[in-house]
């Protein structure tokens, strides 16, 4: 079936500091990728998608490029401020009961201290 | 972009009672709506796909009867949680499918999520 890995947090940086969270998928067919974010207190936010291999998807400094080579949509971004800290899910999208359905990973809680 | 609101976003009950969440597409005519369940420091877990005008469809192991989905209208649908129980207390979000879609892939908006404590 589908499903989707990512990194285990809680990951803590400095603010500026480079960040990475990996995401690997598995899937049947040519699913949507996505990465949200989810605030303290809060829904999740969409933050970025790609539908299609070597896509780049970018929002907010964020980018991630869907690779379907290694099954990935690794999230990045140069230089993290506090205000990002938050949790951050990876999905996937398919068809099931005649519409389309997510797939999360467990998500990362990312804290930036200043 | 496209906005879902839903109301409550904190409720308190006593449990055996029954609980309504309203899940309201604002800006936009959802014919797809998604109830999610999330347990702390873990991720969403889908509990039923929901669409306007037809009976949802529960994922498995989600009881059908205890936890009632209506999806009324385009913009709106409800999720009832009945003789709620301290172990249904958790953080409830919905999200919705926009009608148009692009190239057939899809893109949810989600609720800022309701709370339920039963005590």
């Amino acid at each position: 079936g589908n499903s989707v890995t990512q990194m285990e947090g809680p990951v803590t940086l400095s603010e500026e500091a480079f960040l990475t969270i990996n995401c690997t998928y598995t899937a049947t067919g040519y699913p949507s990728l996505f990465w949200y974010v989810q605030y303290p207190g809060e829904g999740l936010q969409l933050l970025l998608k790609a539908t299609k291999a070597d896509d780049k998807g970018s929002n907010k400094g964020f980018e991630a490029t869907y690779r379907k080579e290694t099954t990935s949509f690794h999230l990045e971004k140069g230089s993290v401020q506090v205000s990002d800290s938050a949790v951050y899910f990876c999905a996937l999208s398919h068809s099931g009961a005649g519409s389309y359905q997510l797939t999360f990973g467990k998500g990362t809680k990312l804290s930036v201290i200043p | 972009g496209a906005v879902v609101s839903q109301h409550p976003s904190w409720v308190i009950c006593k449990s055996g009672t029954s609980v309504k969440i309203e899940c309201r597409s604002l800006d936009f005519q959802a014919t797809t709506m998604f109830w999610y369940r999330q347990f702390p420091k873990q991720s969403l877990m889908l509990m039923a796909t929901s669409n306007e005008g037809s009976k949802a469809t529960y994922e498995q192991g989600v009881e059908k009867d205890k936890f009632l989905i209506n999806h009324a209208s385009l913009t709106l649908s409800t999720l009832t949680v009945t003789s709620a129980h301290p172990e249904d207390s958790s953080f409830y979000i919905c999200s919705a499918r926009e009608r148009m879609t692009l190239r057939g892939q899809e893109t949810q908006y989600f609720g800022p999520g309701t709370r339920l404590l039963v005590l």
